[in-house]
Parts: C-alpha cells; sequence; structure tokens
C-alpha cells in the first residue's frame, strides 16, 4: 500500500520563477492538503482540496495555488518565487471529516531552495 | 501564522530516562496529534487524541488531551537512541462542510542524545 509520495524531493529555483510540485495521496484517500515547513519551523497549513475544490486556505498569497484532478493526486503551484518561499513542502492526504480513526498522513516532502 | 507553544524546546536524553513535553493554546481543538520528524523526511503520527481528558498509549508513549482542550502532554518512558527527532504537537480545528480540518503546529521540541 503506497503512502503519501511526493514529487520532486529537491529542486532549486531562481526569484521570479515559478514552481510545480506533485502529490499522489495514499490509497483510498481523497483529501490533500498542503503545507510549508521553513527551518526550525512546524509545518504551516497553505490550503486543503477535496472533490477538486479548494476548500480551506492559509494565510498564503494567491501567488500560492493549486490544483487536485480527478484521481486525487495534486499539484502545489507558486509563481514569482521568494527567496522566503525556501523551505520544505508537506503533502498530507486524508479522508474527509475529523473524528477518531482518520488519520493524517504526510509524505516525506519536497525540499525547494530559492537562491 | 499560528503555531502552539511547544516546550521545552529542546532537551538532552540519557538513554533509559523518561521524557516529558507539552503543548498550550489560546484555542480550543477538538482533537491533538503528536507526530515525530527525522532529518529529511515527513511528519510521522505517534498518537491521536479525540476527546477531551483522554489518556492514550503507543508502547513507551503516552499523551494526555487537557480538560480544557488547550493543551497537551507527550511522555516517553524509557527512552532509547532512537527516540531521538524533532517531536511536534498538532492541534486540529472542528471539521466543516465535510472536509478534514487542517492542523496548527507547534515549533517542536527537539531530543537529542547527552553527550
Amino acid at each position: 500500500d503506497a503512502g503519501v509520495t511526493q514529487s520532486p524531493t529537491h529542486l532549486i529555483k531562481t526569484r521570479g520563477q515559478q514552481v510545480t510540485l506533485r502529490c499522489s495521496p495514499k490509497s483510498g484517500h481523497d483529501t490533500v492538503s498542503w503545507y510549508q515547513q521553513a527551518l526550525g519551523q512546524g509545518p504551516q497549513f497553505i490550503f486543503q482540496y477535496y472533490e477538486e475544490e479548494e476548500r480551506q486556505r492559509g494565510n498564503f498569497p494567491d501567488r500560492f495555488s493549486g490544483h487536485q484532478y480527478p484521481n486525487y493526486s495534486s499539484e502545489l503551484n507558486v509563481n514569482a518565487l521568494l527567496l522566503g518561499d525556501s523551505a520544505l513542502y508537506l503533502c498530507a492526504s486524508s479522508l474527509p471529516g475529523g473524528g477518531s480513526g482518520n488519520t493524517i498522513y504526510f509524505g516525506e516532502g519536497s525540499w525547494l531552495t530559492v537562491v | 501564522g499560528q503555531q502552539l507553544n511547544q516546550s521545552p524546546q529542546s532537551m538532552f536524553i540519557q538513554e533509559g530516562e523518561d521524557v516529558s513535553m507539552n503543548c498550550t493554546s489560546s484555542s480550543i481543538f477538538n482533537t491533538w496529534l503528536w507526530y515525530k520528524q527525522d532529518p529529511g523526511e515527513g511528519p510521522v503520527l505517534l498518537i491521536a487524541l479525540y476527546k477531551a481528558g483522554e489518556l492514550t498509549s503507543n508502547g513507551r508513549l503516552t499523551a494526555q488531551f487537557g480538560i480544557t482542550r488547550k493543551d497537551s502532554f507527550l511522555n516517553i518512558s524509557a527512552s532509547i537512541p532512537s527516540d531521538v527527532g524533532i517531536y511536534f504537537c498538532a492541534g486540529q480545528l472542528t471539521p466543516y462542510g465535510g472536509s478534514q480540518g487542517n492542523l496548527i503546529f507547534g515549533k517542536g521540541t527537539k531530543l537529542s542524545v547527552k553527550p
């Protein structure tokens, strides 16, 4: 049973460029969330996709956008990259709704360095 | 962005010692989660708590959901070298609209081996 998979694992971009990160959720999961983790910090919620729509959004600018496909995989796009966007980007998958047994699983992340 | 107050920031452990860390918030959560993150990897769920006052164990790990729903603690008994890593608490907001609530993380507690 494949867990949450993310690609690429590492990438380097230049300021002003655009980047796309990809995520395949755990088998059977249809809800995908994205988090940004700066060095020495806890993950910060960016947004969540369910049924191909953005359902919740954290405090991130419009430069951060996403998409979810019918097969539940998801992309995170960041435009006009800034040095401060350098971070580990984590994808998490789950079933919709909270409560006992509905575990949120994280991928290993994509390390983005902006130079 | 919003983060929980997690303490201590770091601690050194000697094999066999018990370890304790806690997390507090000004907001109420209906789920508390504890994750461990090893270098270069995504967070791995250790324990999930769903009810105020709940005390849950996972092997040598024990965690409690505070009665006020604004705090949680994690204890590790008889620590071993593989316990080294960064531990994060996360509070989950009430889900709405059929979607999974997003997680608010602490800054982490870094466990290192005593020299």
